[in-house]
């Protein structure tokens, strides 16, 4: 069974980066799939950020692509996220979650790990 | 991409059925048959109900159905449990930067 885990820091400061990990256990990133990062401020709706594919190709969400950064860790099985200059309008469940190749829904999610931008 | 738009909320009496609509553009619901659906209950991870507009995962029940009519996408909850309360997301992909946008959700009562 796939099982995704997100983990990172629960409280960044404002303006400074936010970095998350997801560690991916029943597959491998670099098993022709894409490995997206999902958000959902408290309250809000679902918002994509983008997906990384196991050979390197990158989506972002073009309203957050200049902040964003995502990048694969093939010897951990884990996908990363980097959000940079964050303010409390990025505070929010992070959800990391899996696409198959040339599908379009998300098939696994992790469970979602809070991050509260605050000083 | 602008988010795509669905009434805030919706109810039934058990045994019921409701209907959540999804609105987008030609841009994304109704350019490609890649609608899906997402239920999600208090404190828990989205999971995925329907997807590519009709289909439904293998565990998801029958009760469930997705259907589109140019740019509104619907999801139907036959026969309404007390276990179907929760919040409903539609999803489509977006052509331009191979986007994925959500709806901003359905809160789904049952009374």
């Amino acid at each position: 069974q796939v099982q995704l885990q997100e983990s990172g820091p629960g409280l960044v400061k404002p303006l400074d980066t936010l970095s998350l990990t997801c560690a991916v256990s029943g597959d491998s990133v670099t098993s022709s799939k894409w490995w997206a990062w999902i958000r959902q401020p408290p309250g809000k709706g679902l918002e994509w950020i983008g997906y990384v594919y196991s050979f390197g190709t990158i989506h972002y969400n073009p309203s957050l692509e200049s902040r964003v950064t995502m990048s694969l860790d093939t010897s951990n099985n884990q996908v990363s996220l980097r959000l940079t200059s964050v303010t409390a309008v990025d505070t929010a469940v992070y959800y990391c979650a899996r696409k198959l190749d040339s599908k379009t829904y998300f098939d696994f999610w992790g469970q979602g790990t809070l991050v509260t931008v605050s000083s | 991409q602008s988010a795509l738009t669905q009434p805030p909320s919706a109810s039934g009496s058990p045994g019921q059925s409701v209907i959540i609509s999804c609105t987008g553009t030609i841009s994304d619901v109704g350019g490609y048959n890649y609608v899906s659906w997402y239920q999600q209950h208090p404190g828990k991870a989205p999971k995925l109900m329907i997807y590519e507009v009709t289909k439904r995962p293998s565990g998801v029940p029958d009760r469930f159905s997705g259907s589109k009519s140019g740019n509104t996408a619907s999801l139907t909850v036959s026969g309404l449990q007390a276990e179907d309360e929760a919040d409903y997301y539609c999803s489509s992909y977006g052509g331009n930067h191979n986007q994925v946008v959500f709806g901003g959700g359905t809160k789904v009562t049952v009374l």
